[in-house]
C-alpha cells in the first residue's frame, strides 16, 4: 500500500533562513513525487513533481526538493525563507506501476510558519 | 494556463439534504478525482473515475456519494443524505494520466461545504 509520512506537524523558521520541510515515502514501485502548498480558505496550489531524472527537483516560488530513493524521501528546501511562504505545505505521491488513474496519496500536511 | 473549475465555492445545507458539488476539468484530461478535506486536517482521497466508471473508491465513499459525468463536460459528485460529519473542503481534480501530460494533477480550488 502507497503512504506518505510528514513527521513534523509544524516547522519554525525566520525569515531569511533557510527552510526544510520533510517527507518519506512507501510505495510497491518507482514513486512519482508531488508537493502542494494551501494558504488558508484557499485550493491546493502545486509546487513541484518528481517523474523521472534528476533528484533536484526546482519548482514554483524558489522551492525545491530532492528525491532520495535510499532513504524513500523527498523534502521540500528553500534556501531563504519569506513571511508569505507561511501556509499548509502537502507531500503526495503515486506508485508508478498503478495505471494512469491511480490516485495521489497524500502526507497529513505541514504548517510553514515564517517569522519576521 | 487550464484550470479545474468548481462550483458553488461554500455550499451551507441543512442535515439530510442532498448536495451536488460541481466540477469542470480540463478538457482534455481523462482522469477525474474527488478529494476531501476535513478543516486543516489530511486530504482524502474519495473516488476516481475514468472512461465513464469508477475506477477505484475509498471506504468513506459509501452508498450516499455518487459521481456522474453528465455531457462530457461537468464532473459531479452527489451527496444523498448529508450529515454534520460530511462537513469539509471538496476538492476536484484531473489528470491526463501520462506522458503526455507529465503526469500532472489539476485540482480545483474547492467546495466547502457546510452541513449544518
Amino acid at each position: 500500500a502507497q503512504s506518505v509520512a510528514q513527521p513534523e506537524d509544524q516547522v519554525n523558521v525566520a525569515e531569511g533562513n533557510p527552510l526544510t520541510v520533510k517527507c518519506t515515502y512507501s510505495v510497491s514501485g518507482n514513486p512519482y513525487l508531488f508537493w502542494y502548498v494551501q494558504y488558508p480558505n484557499r485550493g491546493l496550489q502545486f509546487l513541484l513533481k518528481y517523474i523521472t531524472g534528476d533528484n533536484l527537483v526546482k519548482g514554483s516560488y524558489g522551492f525545491e526538493a530532492e528525491f532520495n530513493k535510499s532513504q524513500t524521501s523527498f523534502h521540500l528546501k528553500k534556501p531563504s525563507a519569506l513571511v508569505s511562504d507561511s501556509a499548509l505545505y502537502f507531500c503526495a505521491v503515486r506508485d508508478r506501476l498503478s495505471g494512469g488513474y491511480n490516485k495521489l496519496i497524500f502526507g497529513a500536511g505541514t504548517r510553514l510558519a515564517v517569522h519576521p | 494556463e487550464p484550470e479545474v473549475t468548481q462550483t458553488p465555492s461554500h455550499q451551507v445545507t441543512q442535515m439530510g439534504q442532498e448536495v451536488i458539488l460541481r466540477c469542470v476539468p480540463i478538457s482534455n484530461h481523462l482522469y477525474f478525482y474527488w478529494y476531501r478535506q476535513i478543516l486543516g486536517q489530511k486530504v482524502e482521497f474519495l473516488v476516481s473515475f475514468y472512461n465513464n466508471e469508477i475506477s477505484e473508491k475509498s471506504e468513506i465513499f459509501d452508498d450516499q456519494f455518487s459521481v456522474e459525468r453528465p455531457d462530457g463536460s461537468n464532473f459531479t459528485l452527489k451527496i444523498r443524505s448529508t450529515k454534520l460529519e460530511d462537513s469539509a473542503m471538496y476538492f476536484c481534480a484531473s489528470s491526463g494520466g501520462g506522458r503526455q501530460t507529465n503526469y500532472g494533477y489539476t485540482f480545483g480550488s474547492g467546495t466547502r461545504l457546510t452541513v449544518v
